[in-house]
């Protein structure tokens, strides 16, 4: 069974860093893109960050171009995102989800992020 | 970037009913679109790709259509557990983009 689990989500004062996890299982993860996506509270989804499947193609959103980086251990089956310099507009429940090349299959349960002092 | 328009915002159906969503794109996307369903406290689930194929145990009730700027999602046949945020989503050119998404929900 596919399973995609985040962990790492808390709340954290404006400024401050954060690391979110995505532990893979179920599926030869490293076949396969991954993507971010987060939704902040009563909004839609909006895509963050992608890395190809051995992790030497990466694009972030221009919200977070500088301030976030994706990488993934695929000895560990992990996805990875970290935060640094986070801002209000940042608090959201953060999803990674696993691209099948046409859509994306997979999503995990989400992990929601703070930003508030 | 391609904006994706979905209409109504909210769409009223009595159950049994049959219900139509539509998404716009800002240009042609041909028919790299999915639709995605997403329940409250729920990650989004991937109901159709390709514009017109629906995912592994997706119910036949869920069909997609169209190509290039406009496409439809249409639910036959309303059940209780099809009331749901709908969202669409680009995946022909960076960055992959989503609509703002269509609340239906029950009339």
């Amino acid at each position: 069974e596919v399973q995609l689990v985040e962990s790492g989500g808390g709340l954290v004062q404006p400024g401050e860093s954060l690391r979110l996890s995505c532990a893979a299982s179920g599926f030869t993860f490293s076949n396969y893109w991954m993507h971010w996506v987060r939704q902040a509270p009563g909004k839609g989804l909006v895509w963050v960050s992608r890395i190809n499947s051995d992790g030497s193609s990466i694009s972030y959103a221009d919200s977070v171009k500088g301030r976030f980086t994706i990488s993934r251990d695929n000895a560990k089956n992990t996805l990875n995102l970290q935060m640094n310099s986070l801002r209000a507009e940042d608090t959201a429940v953060y999803y990674c989800a696993r691209d099948a090349y046409e859509g994306w299959d997979y999503w995990g349960q989400g992990t929601l992020v703070t930003v508030s002092s | 970037e391609i904006v994706l328009t979905q209409s109504p915002a909210t769409l009223s159906v009595s159950p049994g009913a049959r219900a139509t969503l539509s998404c716009r794109a800002s240009q042609s996307v041909s028919s790299f679109l999915a639709w995605y369903q997403q329940k409250p406290g729920q990650a989004p689930r991937l109901l159709i790709y390709g514009a017109s194929t629906r995912d592994t145990g997706i119910p036949a009730r869920f069909s997609g259509s169209g190509s290039g700027t406009e496409f439809t999602l249409t639910i036959s046949s309303l059940q209780s557990e099809d009331f749901a945020v709908y969202y669409c989503q680009q995946y022909n050119n960076w960055p992959y983009t989503f609509g703002q998404g269509t609340k239906l929900e029950i009339k």
